[in-house]
């Protein structure tokens, strides 16, 4: 099973400030990476896919990048609705797929 | 509009039962393989299983292999979970999900039904 490692677990960050979050998997899922926006209460929504490409009316403030075992979601200037849970996803063997265990991004 | 009911969830004991079914409408349902994944609280998203759109090709994460089976009607444009020999650790809320044509990730999600196993 391929195991995917996010970091950190948490990220405190300002409004208007930049967020890097970084996700790594334990061999190779080559661009078969997706991130997902979590809040509170609510289903997780596609941002990302094949590493780099933003889902269907995803911000351009979203961006993703990477390949093999490294990958990275970055928030350019983060608005206030950007405070949530970050998943990476692979799924370089489908039907299977593995989760991080997610980057919560809150206010500094 | 997409749309993805899950219902089925509920209080059961452990060792038993229960069946999960995932209702959509507002597209091509046998066009789309389909997911359940869970959460349980407080935690992150696992993957559960998967299916193609014609039931020839499944999944199961390691955690439940043998134990839930997954399966679909595209009859009825739905999608099933059957939940055997339940333990507190499948206590979660379970999410059905739609896969895009490709890649295969997840655009669509229900809101989710509860599970929780307890005595």
């Amino acid at each position: 099973e391929i195991v995917m490692t996010q970091s950190p677990a948490t990220l405190s960050v300002s409004p208007g400030e930049r967020a890097t979050l970084s996700c790594r998997a334990s061999q190779s899922v080559s661009s078969n990476l997706a991130w997902y926006q979590q809040k509170p209460g609510q289903a997780p929504r596609l941002l990302i896919y094949g590493a780099s490409t933003r889902a269907t009316g995803i911000p351009a403030r979203f961006s993703g990048s990477g390949s093999g075992t490294e990958f990275t979601l970055t928030i350019s200037s983060l608005q206030s609705e950007d405070f949530a849970v970050y998943y990476c996803q692979q799924y370089n063997n489908w039907p299977s797929s593995t989760f991080g265990q997610g980057t919560k991004v809150e206010i500094k | 509009e997409v749309q993805l009911v899950e219902s089925g969830g509920g209080l059961v004991q452990p060792g038993r039962s229960l069946r999960l079914s995932c209702a959509a409408s507002g597209f091509t349902f046998d066009d789309y393989a389909m997911h359940w994944v869970r959460q349980a609280p407080g935690k992150g998203l696992e993957w559960v299983s998967g299916i193609s759109w014609n039931s020839g090709s499944i999944g199961y994460a390691d955690s439940v292999k043998g134990r839930f089976t997954i399966s679909r009607d595209n009859a009825k444009n739905s999608l099933y979970l059957q939940m055997n020999s339940l333990r507190a650790e499948d206590t979660a809320l379970y999410y059905c999900a739609k896969e895009m044509i490709w890649p295969p990730v997840f655009d669509y999600w229900g809101q989710g039904t509860l599970v929780t196993v307890s005595s």
